[in-house]
């Protein structure tokens, strides 16, 4: 079993959709969770990040983490094409990080 | 703003070659990285080096050495490229805490090798 899991998708979804990508893990000592996006042909970029439990929002973007369910969430309000990337997970317990094999999103105008 | 330069975008190699990646970062961060991309796999961790010529094995070291002489560069070789070194390397890097500690990974915009 992986140490974290992700559905790569692919997802596609209208513009204006609510989007909601997801992680699973199985290491209760995660305490650091991010969300990166990658384009394509392009290295991923630090989207969110988030210390333990608890949800953190930053504009259409809210990160939401569920310790007792080793789950964690990203959510897309009014969702646009130009958020049309893959996006992955990444955790740690103040070590290595571990990636999820990462969400292909598209959007479609 | 943080930068990590990956100098070869796109290389095409033949079998048996060796291989360099160089990867320059301008953040004065102590940690590098490399890791490949594969569809399928994710990311996966070659190598890392936390100081000038200290380095570390990753998860997939195997085909693969790094070089360190200098802070903001952090090279990757591959001895004798082979096809199934096909992929997207990454080149990143961070201040202590590799990722973790809150302290961000930075990636460069990565080099597609093709080994033929």
């Amino acid at each position: 079993q992986k140490e974290v899991e992700q559905d790569p998708g692919p997802l596609s979804v209208p513009e204006g959709a609510i989007v909601s990508l997801n992680c699973t893990y199985s290491n209760s000592a995660f305490q650091y969770f991010m969300w990166y996006r990658q384009y394509s042909r392009k290295g991923p970029e630090l989207l969110m990040y988030t210390y333990s439990s608890g949800n953190k929002e930053d504009g259409r973007f809210t990160a939401q983490v569920d310790k007792s369910s080793k789950y964690i969430s990203l959510f897309i309000r009014d969702s646009q094409p130009s958020d049309s990337a893959t996006y992955l997970c990444a955790m740690s317990a103040g070590g290595k990080l571990i990636f999820g094999q990462g969400t292909e999103l598209s959007v479609k105008p | 703003d943080v930068k990590v330069t990956q100098s070869s975008r796109y290389l095409v190699k033949r079998t048996g070659e060796k291989v360099f990646l160089e990867c320059v970062q301008d953040m004065d961060h102590e940690n590098m990285f490399w890791y490949r991309q594969d569809p399928g796999l994710g990311l996966r961790l070659i190598y890392f080096s936390y100081d000038v010529k200290m380095k570390e094995k990753g998860d997939i070291p195997e085909g693969y050495s790094v070089s360190r002489e200098k802070k903001e560069r952090f090279s990757l070789i591959l001895e004798s490229a082979s096809t199934n070194q096909t992929s997207m390397y990454l080149c990143a890097s961070s201040e202590p805490g590799q990722g973790g500690s809150g302290n961000t990974i930075y990636f460069g915009e990565g080099s597609w090798l093709t080994v033929v």
